[in-house]
């Protein structure tokens, strides 16, 4: 079974700081998505990256994936109360490449 | 468009009840997904239809649980009877390929009591 592991769980920072979240896995991805979750909504695409050892900005987030397709990381820089959600990744399974692996996610509070 | 579609935004039932889950997906989009998210598993998928045809059922926790796809612009998602341990937060999504890119609607927050 393809897992995917995220850290921290939580993370509480205040406005202007940098951090930084993890996706890991044993398990090969195809490519590797990551979402944002708001209370009360449904999670929203941010970025999907596909090839090993790719970096995609999306204004103060970065995201890498890594060189293996095993991990990514999501950086925030200078962290805004908007920036707060609950940030997912998620993968296609090999063995049924509609199903989507998520997982459980960071939840993140930027506090002004 | 208006995105993905789906309702009531919330339900609260008795045990024992039947419970109808419902979603528009966006036109065009040829795959619907129908995902549970709890606190404990977080996001499953439960089963996905490719062009109205259901394609991989095996996240259907049992045969309470049902699923259809009757034609492109409707899915429902049928829990008969209902328990209290099917509380949880149900979600449609859709996208025009497998695996990449879904856009979820707002969910279905379902409480059996």
């Amino acid at each position: 079974t393809q897992l995917l592991e995220q850290s921290p769980q939580f993370l509480s920072i205040q406005e202007g700081e940098n951090l930084t979240v993890y996706c890991n896995s044993s398990s090969v991805f195809s490519s590797l998505q990551w979402y944002r979750q708001e209370p009360g909504e449904g999670p929203v695409l941010l970025v999907t990256v596909v090839t090993g050892g790719e970096v995609k900005k999306l204004k103060r987030l970065t995201f890498q994936f890594g060189d293996a397709r095993k991990d990514s990381s999501l950086h925030i820089t200078a962290a805004q109360p908007g920036d707060t959600g609950l940030y997912l990744c998620a993968g296609p399974e090999t063995r049924s490449q509609g199903n989507l692996i998520f997982g459980k996610g960071t939840k993140l509070s930027v506090k002004p | 468009d208006a995105g993905v579609i789906q309702s009531p935004r919330h339900e609260v039932t008795e045990m024992g009840q039947e419970v109808t889950l419902r979603c528009k997906p966006i036109s065009g989009h040829d795959y619907l997904f129908w995902y549970r998210q709890t606190m404990m598993r977080g996001l499953e998928l439960l089963i996905y239809f490719n062009n109205n045809v259901p394609i991989d059922d095996s996240g259907m926790p049992e045969d309470r649980f049902s699923a259809k796809m009757p034609n492109a612009s409707f899915s429902t998602l049928k829990i008969q009877p209902s328990e209290p341990r099917d509380s949880a937060v149900y979600f449609c999504a859709s996208s025009l390929v497998s695996g990449v890119g879904y856009t979820f609607g707002s969910g279905t927050r379902l409480t059996v009591v």
